[in-house]
């Protein structure tokens, strides 16, 4: 969904290292999330926001750490990189305003394709 | 936690159906959804169905929904070689706004 924007799209880091992932979404929506994608394990959330002062841990925090710098900004950051942090991640948002089934459509970006070395 | 399991992959020939199927053991899902992942991008929602419903039409799209079962299925009628992707089931429960994803189904479309 091109109203949700991850950066970089790839990216190769050594062990140790900091690294952040950026997100931003054009959709207006107060909900955002990370996923990890592992082949065969499915998504698996990281961490969520439901508004700008709102973080909460997902299943696989440990690791990781997120900011939510504005309504429209979440970045995830590796503190120190890990090679089975090596894994396709996701942001995602959604929208609480909007009734039913609308109110759990979760839009995804493209991914970040991270290899830790 | 709750769990959601698929098969891992599913070769058809073109023209064919194609069934995926999905089980999962949050008795208090509420709503399930389809989502389809192309290569090299994001999920999108494909379709989804209500908890109170057991089968849902979408053009070439069927969702079955056996909830004593807690099973899901989604079949695609005459199955074209752009149907060739992941397709993830979810499942929201009754509390919070959390989505349970499956492990992706990746169909394989032969022409």
């Amino acid at each position: 969904d091109a109203d949700v924007t991850q950066t970089p799209r790839n990216r190769i880091t050594k062990t140790g290292k900091r690294i952040m992932l950026e997100c931003s979404q054009t959709k207006g929506h107060d909900r955002m999330y990370w996923y990890r994608q592992d082949p065969g394990l499915g998504l698996r959330l990281i961490y969520y926001s439901f508004d700008v002062k709102d973080i909460n841990k997902g299943e696989i925090s440990d690791g990781y750490s997120v900011s939510r710098q504005a309504q429209a900004k979440f970045s995830l950051s590796l503190e120190s990189a890990i090679p089975n942090q090596t894994a396709l991640y996701f942001c995602a948002t959604s929208d609480s305003s909007s009734a039913g089934l609308a109110k759990n459509i979760q839009y995804f970006g493209a991914g970040t394709r991270l290899s830790v070395l | 936690g709750e769990d959601v399991e698929q098969s891992l992959f599913l070769s058809v020939r073109e023209g064919d159906s194609s069934v995926i199927n999905c089980t999962y053991t949050d008795s208090s899902s509420t709503y399930l959804y389809w989502y389809k992942q192309e290569p090299g991008a994001g999920l999108q929602l494909l379709t989804y169905i209500f908890s109170n419903m057991d089968m849902k039409q979408d053009q070439r799209l069927t969702v079955l929904l056996n909830k004593k079962d807690k099973h899901l299925s989604l079949r695609i009628a005459d199955t074209q070689t752009g149907d060739s992707a992941i397709y993830f089931c979810a499942e929201r429960g009754n509390a919070g706004n959390m989505l349970t994803f499956g492990g992706g189904t990746r169909l394989m479309v032969k022409p």
